[in-house]
Formats: C-alpha cells, sequence, structure tokens
C-alpha cells in the first residue's frame, strides 16, 4: 500500500462546477500537505499549502485537512477551462532538516465549456 | 534564470546506453532535489543535495543512477546502461532555505525514452 492514495480520475466537469479532489495517507508523522497543480509537459506548480489540520482559502481554491481520517480535499469552485490539469496532492514530515515531499498519483481533471 | 531550467527537455537513449541530465536551480537556492515521474503517477523521490552535500540518496533505485553538485548550483543525475523501466520525466526542484517547509519550483523536466 502506497503512503498517499489518490485517485487518478479522470474527472470531467462543466465549467462552473464545483470540484473535489481528495487524498488519504498513511502516515501519521506528516505535518504539511500541499496541492500542486501540473499541466501537460510541466513541472508541479504549488497551489495550496498547509501546515497541521485545518481549512486554507484563496481565491476560488479551498484546502481541507483531517489528520484524524488521514484525509486531505481541495475544493475548486466555479471551475474554469484553464483549471484543466493534473492535480498532484503532496505531503512530507520535516526530518533530518529538510521535507521530503511524498506524491499522490494526481487526479486528471477536464473542465469544459 | 527566473526559474529551474533543466535540459535536455528530451531525451531518446538506446537501451545500454549512458545519459546525462541537467538541473540549473534558481540561483543562490540552497536545497536541490530530483524526482522520477513515471506516465500516470506522481514524482517520486529520488535524492537531495543541500548545498554541494547529498544527504539524501535512500530514492535513488539501483546503482545505475549517480547524482552530483559538485559547486552547489548545476546539478547532474546520471543514468548508466540505461533500462526501459528507466523510461520517465526526470524533475529538479529547488528552494532558497535548507529548511523550507513548502514552495519548492520544480523545473519542466526531461523526458527520457529508452528504446
Amino acid at each position: 500500500q502506497k503512503e498517499v492514495e489518490q485517485d487518478p480520475g479522470p474527472l470531467s466537469v462543466p465549467e462552473g462546477a464545483i470540484v473535489s479532489l481528495n487524498c488519504t495517507y498513511s502516515n501519521s508523522a506528516f505535518q504539511y500537505f500541499m496541492w500542486y497543480r501540473q499541466y501537460s509537459r510541466k513541472g508541479p506548480e504549488l497551489l495550496m499549502y498547509t501546515y497541521s489540520s485545518g481549512n486554507k482559502e484563496d481565491g476560488r481554491f479551498t484546502a481541507q485537512v483531517d489528520k484524524s481520517s488521514k484525509y486531505i480535499s481541495l475544493f475548486i469552485r466555479d471551475s474554469q477551462p484553464s483549471d484543466s490539469a493534473t492535480y498532484l496532492c503532496a505531503m512530507s514530515e520535516f526530518s533530518g532538516g529538510y521535507n521530503k515531499l511524498i506524491f499522490g498519483a494526481g487526479t486528471r481533471l477536464a473542465v469544459h465549456p | 534564470g527566473a526559474g529551474v531550467s533543466q535540459s535536455p527537455r528530451y531525451k531518446v537513449a538506446k537501451r545500454g546506453q549512458d545519459v546525462a541530465l541537467r538541473c540549473d536551480p534558481i540561483s543562490g537556492h540552497v536545497s536541490l532535489f530530483w524526482y522520477q515521474q513515471a506516465l500516470g503517477q506522481g514524482p517520486e523521490f529520488l535524492t537531495y543535495f543541500q548545498n554541494e552535500a547529498q544527504l539524501d540518496k535512500s530514492g535513488l533505485p539501483s546503482d545505475r543512477f549517480f547524482a552530483e553538485r559538485p559547486e552547489g548550483s548545476v546539478s547532474t543525475l546520471k543514468i548508466q546502461r540505461t533500462q526501459q523501466e528507466d523510461s520517465a520525466v526526470y524533475l529538479c526542484a529547488s528552494s532558497p532555505e535548507r529548511g523550507q517547509t513548502y514552495g519548492y519550483t520544480f523545473g519542466s523536466g526531461t523526458r527520457l525514452t529508452v528504446v
């Protein structure tokens, strides 16, 4: 079993829909939780970052972390065709003076007009 | 430069050939990571440098993989005697601080195809 599980999709939604993306994990030592967006043939870019449990909102994006359930979510409101990409969850524990990110497999999202 | 630069963008290697992949991190960035991303998968950690010191190489899949960062800036990932299972995108990421907990900047990667 992988440390981080993420449904690969694909997920196809109409423009304007609310999108929910999720990951589960098994390592209770993870403290830092991130969502990256990756466009085709590009490197991942950081979207959201959360430390420990709680919610964080940034524009149309909301990240949630529930450490008791080992479950994290990313919500995208009013989805746009430009949101079409692969979304990767990532998490880490700060050990040895640096953070080694552990990624999920990524969920492919397509937002159609 | 403004971002992390990787070269070449694409590399086709015959099975058994040696390859070298280059990463130019953002100037002044202390930390540098290499990740391997297989098709349809998330990136997997290969190795970590703090300046010129390779502090973690636990993710390198075999002794055919070797990475260096001799002057604490440019890094090279070398794969000897390439195999088909080495086909993947190799991503480099850097961050300005040793203890940074988020916000690594990734390059666009080198797509390696072994035929």
